[in-house]
Formats: C-alpha cells, sequence, structure tokens
C-alpha cells in the first residue's frame, strides 16, 4: 500500500539558516510522482514541484532545492538561508498511476511545520 | 492565472441549517476536488469531479452532495452536519486526471458547525 512520512512534525530555525524537511515514500508502483505543498496561514496549498518517479535529477528554483532518491525512496526538500515567510506547513504527496484513472489522488504525508524566528 | 476562488471564507451553521459551499476556476482544468483537512491534519479527499462526471466518492455521508453544474463551478451542499464536520474545506481542480498532473487549491472555507 502507498504510504509517504513525513517523520519531522515541526522545526523551528532562525532566519538565514538551512534546512531540510525529509520525505520518505513507499508504493509498489514503477510509475509514480511525487509533489510538495507549502500551507501558508492562510490556508491555502501552493504547489512547489512535480518529480517523476524515472527522473532522480535534483531540482534547484531559487532557494529552493529537492533531492530524490529512489534507492532511500526518498524526496527532500531544501531551504537555503530560510526567511520568515517561508513559516508554513510543508506536505509532500505521492501519486500513483495504478490509482489514478478517474482523478489525481493524492497520498499526502502527515506534513511538517515549519517555523522560522526573525 | 492558476487561481482557484470559494465562497465563502468562512462559515457557521448549525446542525440543521442548509448551506453551499462554492469552488469555481477559470484555468479549463478537466478535473476538481473537494477535501476536508481538520486542525493540524493533511487534507483528505472527498469527491473528485472528472469531466464534470462525479468519479470518485471517498466514502462520504450523504449530509454532503457535491454538484458540478459546468466545468468551471463545484458546489458543496451541506446539510443536517455534526459538531465533528467542523474543519477547512479546500477545493482543488487540475488540468487531466491523471497522477500527473498537480493540483491547485483555494484558500478554502472555514466551517464552523454549531
Amino acid at each position: 500500500a502507498q504510504k509517504v512520512t513525513q517523520a519531522q512534525t515541526e522545526i523551528s530555525v532562525v532566519e538565514k539558516e538551512d534546512v531540510t524537511l525529509d520525505c520518505v515514500y513507499e508504493t509498489r508502483d514503477t510509475t509514480y510522482y511525487l509533489f510538495w505543498y507549502k500551507q501558508p496561514p492562510s490556508g491555502e496549498l501552493v504547489f512547489l514541484i512535480r518529480r517523476n518517479s524515472f527522473d532522480e535529477q535534483n531540482e534547484i528554483s531559487g532557494r529552493y532545492s529537492w533531492n530524490f532518491q529512489k534507492s532511500t525512496s526518498s524526496f527532500n526538500f531544501t531551504i537555503t538561508a530560510s526567511q520568515v515567510v517561508d513559516s508554513a506547513v510543508y506536505f509532500c504527496a505521492l501519486s500513483e498511476a495504478s490509482r489514478n484513472n478517474a482523478g489525481n489522488m493524492l497520498t499526502f504525508g502527515g506534513g511538517t511545520r515549519l517555523m522560522v524566528k526573525p | 492565472d492558476t487561481e482557484v476562488t470559494q465562497t465563502p471564507k468562512h462559515l457557521v451553521m448549525g446542525m440543521t441549517n442548509k448551506k453551499s459551499l462554492k469552488c469555481e476556476q477559470h484555468m479549463g482544468h478537466r478535473a476538481m476536488y473537494w477535501y476536508k483537512q481538520k486542525a493540524k491534519k493533511p487534507p483528505e479527499l472527498m469527491f473528485v469531479y472528472s469531466y464534470e462526471k462525479l468519479s470518485i466518492n471517498e466514502s462520504v455521508p450523504s449530509r454532503f452532495s457535491p454538484e458540478c453544474p459546468n466545468s468551471s463551478l463545484l458546489n458543496l451542499h451541506l446539510h443536517a452536519l455534526q459538531p465533528e464536520d467542523s474543519a477547512l474545506y479546500l477545493c482543488a481542480s487540475s488540468q487531466g486526471t491523471g497522477s500527473s498532473y498537480e493540483q491547485y487549491f483555494g484558500p478554502g472555507t472555514r466551517l464552523t458547525v454549531t
């Protein structure tokens, strides 16, 4: 069965520190997609990135970077030089190709609450 | 424009009331979703509409009734709710129905049932 684990429930850092949010997933599918979403206090989930199971290339977008390793079933997210505006709950999610004929059913991790203090 | 709008932002209703939540997107997306999110928990999928037809119902109680009047609109009709139904209700849409499509979320309706 599919599962996403975000072991860190809360992380607190001081502004300008680097921080890594961990995500470990379980799936039997060979074709799947991984996502990261940010949920600020306002409530809206903001899409950050999508990765497919055949593309292990790491990605960098500004201060954000993602490390996908199939060997350890992990898709970790690093924020460099964190800012107060990065304070939010971050969700990692998994979507399996075999389950999604009628809609993209995401399996979410429990989320990591990141607090960045000035 | 990657905007999904939801109204109202906040709703307080009694257990005997009937109310509706509204969601709208103008991105031409063909799949729309309703989620329920309790505090400090991830979103839980309730319903999926694919090409304006209900395609997934995650065993949601009948006091929640979804409706998709057209490709841009999604409603969630509420009737005889229980206090435990108090939560943030999120609407989302995606371009297609496959697993590769990211979902775009609205800001949610914070529902309180008294």
